[in-house]
């Protein structure tokens, strides 16, 4: 497709349900990258992808938070045992370059996710 | 630790005017600052980015001022228009390999402008 997308839109979870969520990226991009943003805040890294390979994890928040990208394309984010505090947007972001190669960052609209 | 500290919170400019959004970085090793611009419920979008090497950069009605001595930057927005009302973020990364592989982003500016 023409850019990042994201699904689902919205997600609602009851406290303790596990949660997947879905990140397309734009085609041939090789780096992907998931950030949560909780309401009023800036973007906050979680993982990065380069292909199928998973190289930084570094900002997950705990060991509830699992992210895949297993043919080097689309991605999930599991989060198992959602709590209140798991309650953000979800971004999905790919660019063409591997590692650090800005820019050319682009980021899908999100998931809204609400832990009730 | 908040490593891009972002302000204003909140800005409100005449059409017309010029917008004005400052960062200030701690991390000497930042060597990317890149500016998106995000509307409601969409994600984030790539204005414009600097690197250290140069003091300003120009794309149309965007500039970047950079200061690499003060680690500060900030973003002017000429001729604003109420099309840029949107909620704006500066970010930083280390392009050497030290640090996250991802942004670290400020905390957002939310820009309105009157008509």
């Amino acid at each position: 497709g023409a850019g990042v997308s994201q699904s689902p839109r919205y997600k609602v979870a009851k406290r303790g349900q596990d949660v997947a969520l879905r990140c397309d990226p734009i085609s041939g991009h090789v780096s992907l990258f998931w950030y949560q943003q909780a309401l009023g805040q800036g973007p906050e890294f979680l993982t990065y992808f380069q292909n199928e390979a998973q190289l930084d994890k570094s900002g997950l928040p705990s060991d509830r938070f699992f992210a895949e990208r297993p043919e080097g394309s689309v991605s999930t984010l599991k989060i198992q045992r959602t709590q209140q505090e798991d309650s953000a947007v979800y971004l999905c972001a790919s660019s063409l370059g591997g590692g650090r190669s800005h820019p050319g960052y682009t980021f899908g609209s999100g998931t809204r996710l609400t832990v009730v | 630790q908040q490593q891009v500290k972002q302000s204003p919170q909140s800005l409100i400019v005449q059409k017309g005017g010029i917008s004005i959004i400052n960062c200030a970085y701690e991390n000497t090793a930042f060597d990317y600052f890149p500016w998106y611009q995000q509307f409601p419920g969409k994600g984030p979008a790539l204005l414009i980015a600097i690197r250290p090497d140069v003091s300003e950069k120009k794309e149309g009605r965007f500039t970047i001022s950079f200061n690499k001595s003060a680690k500060q930057f900030s973003l002017h927005i000429m001729d604003s228009q109420p099309g840029d009302s949107a909620t704006y973020f500066c970010a930083a990364i280390e392009g050497s390999g030290g640090g996250a592989d991802g942004l670290t982003f400020g905390k957002g500016t939310h820009l309105i402008i009157q008509p």
